[in-house]
């Protein structure tokens, strides 16, 4: 089975800290990606990454930042959080593109 | 970019009968469209997708059928059960430079009355 884990379930920050969301799969996938997901707004892409060190904007990128430095695990970056950005961040992996998207359970985080 | 706009937002049906949730896109060049149902405190899983050189497709008690000309494709769900309560979202591919991103719908929950 795959598995895709993130880091924190649930997460408390300050308004102007910087945040990082860890993400790791264990199936040697390609493709990682990273959504918030708002009540009554669906999922929204932030960032995906089809490969190690390279990364592609999605449709919400402003005020993240992704890194993937190694196959296995995409990190999403606030570098200065807002009260905006409290959400909920799903991670996902696939092996094809298009293809089946693998979820983790999602971080819960709430910026005061 | 792409555009899905997904119908109803709330849909309450008896168990046993059917449920059809309905999605357009805006974007021709979309080629996949992916179901996902998300359980509470759990991250969306796949239940069924298409591709669009296909116009409907199967499995078991899940259908999706496909109209490209039209822009629309919509999820049936026959013999509804108490474990089809999720909300499900439909999606489409958003064409990268590396690879595809998705954009969904906004979801719709479906409630399965006893």
């Amino acid at each position: 089975d795959v598995k895709v884990t993130q880091s924190s379930r649930y997460l408390v920050k300050r308004t102007g800290e910087k945040v990082f969301l860890e993400c790791v799969q264990d199936m040697d996938h390609e493709n990682m990606f990273w959504y918030r997901q708002d009540p009554g707004l669906g999922l929204r892409l932030i960032y995906f990454s089809y490969d190690v060190k390279m990364k592609e904007k999605g449709d919400i990128p402003e005020g993240y930042s992704v890194s993937r430095e190694k196959k296995e695990r995409f990190s999403l970056i606030l570098e200065s959080a807002s009260t905006n950005q409290t959400s909920m961040y799903l991670c996902a992996s696939s092996l094809d593109s298009p293809g089946e998207q693998y979820f983790g359970p999602g971080t819960r985080l709430t910026v005061t | 970019g792409e555009n899905v706009e997904q119908h109803p937002s709330t849909l309450s049906v008896q168990e046993g009968d059917s449920a059809v949730i309905k999605c357009t896109y805006s974007d021709s060049a979309s080629n996949y469209f992916p179901w996902y149902k998300q359980e509470l405190g759990k991250g969306p899983q796949l239940i069924i997708d298409i591709r669009s050189n296909v116009g409907e497709k199967k499995d078991q008690r899940i259908a999706v059928t496909l109209n490209k000309t039209a822009k629309h494709f919509s999820l049936h769900i026959t013999e509804t059960q108490p474990e089809d309560s999720a909300v499900y979202f439909c999606a489409a591919n958003t064409l990268g430079g590396g690879a595809d991103g998705l954009t969904f719908g906004k979801g719709t929950h479906l409630i399965i009355q006893p």
